[in-house]
């Protein structure tokens, strides 16, 4: 496989549930960000991940959990979500954290919340 | 805080009639503007990267051109598959991230 991969692609669970977002790339890249996106909304930087360490996490509710175990892999764990967390979540990768290079986007999980 | 205005929020185009997207931008320290064409059910696609003030990239039928202020999409003689969301996003001196635009939704009507 080739590009950013995320897994699932949809997801139902209710407000109780504890579920896990992943996200692999394919790119040799050492930065890995979380971003969500709302209808008629900007996209929105939740984590940012460069080489394996957290260097930003933008007032993220505690609700939501990133876990990055290599340069590779990207995870969101969720737990006890809000009807307001229903949104496109997408995962990017881009060579490193110096933000002039472009960053490269999975195709999403599009998660609703009972 | 950097910030990123794109208009218009919805462009309805007849297919071959030219016209251009704009993305006005605020950063301190423009390290590089981004944009990006996003597909219904489909997360963003990379097209081009502009660093510098009258710096030019040309991909098919779209052209990208950058100011101080702002950017232009440009797209010449579009065509029905060339229908989707367009985001620009900037990188400024002090985020680790991108900050985007809402997009403009372009449909090319055949």
């Amino acid at each position: 496989e080739t590009g950013v991969t995320q897994t699932p692609r949809h997801l139902v669970m209710g407000m109780t549930n504890k579920k896990s977002l992943k996200c692999e790339q394919h790119l040799g890249h050492n930065a890995m960000y979380w971003y969500k996106q709302s209808a008629k909304k900007p996209l929105e930087l939740m984590f940012v991940y460069n080489f394996k360490e957290q260097t930003e996490n933008n007032s993220v509710p505690s609700r939501f959990s990133p876990e990055c175990p290599n340069s590779s892999h990207l995870f969101l764990h969720l737990h006890t979500l809000q009807p307001e967390d229903s949104a496109l979540y997408l995962c990017a990768s881009s060579q490193d954290w110096d933000s002039n290079q472009p960053q490269h986007f999975g195709d999403g999980t599009r998660l609703s919340i009972l | 805080e950097d910030q990123v205005t794109q208009s218009p929020e919805a462009l309805r185009l007849q297919e071959g009639e030219s016209s251009s997207l704009n993305c006005s931008y605020t950063v301190s320290g423009l390290r590089g503007l981004f944009w990006y064409r996003q597909d219904p059910g489909k997360g963003p696609e990379f097209l081009f990267t502009l660093y510098s003030a009258g710096e030019e990239k040309e991909k098919e039928r779209l052209k990208a051109t950058l100011t101080k202020k702002e950017s232009f999409l440009h797209i010449t003689a579009p065509k029905p598959e060339d229908s989707a969301t367009y985001l620009c996003a900037v990188s400024g001196g002090g985020a680790d991230g991108l900050t985007f635009g809402k997009g403009t939704h372009l449909i090319i009507q055949p």
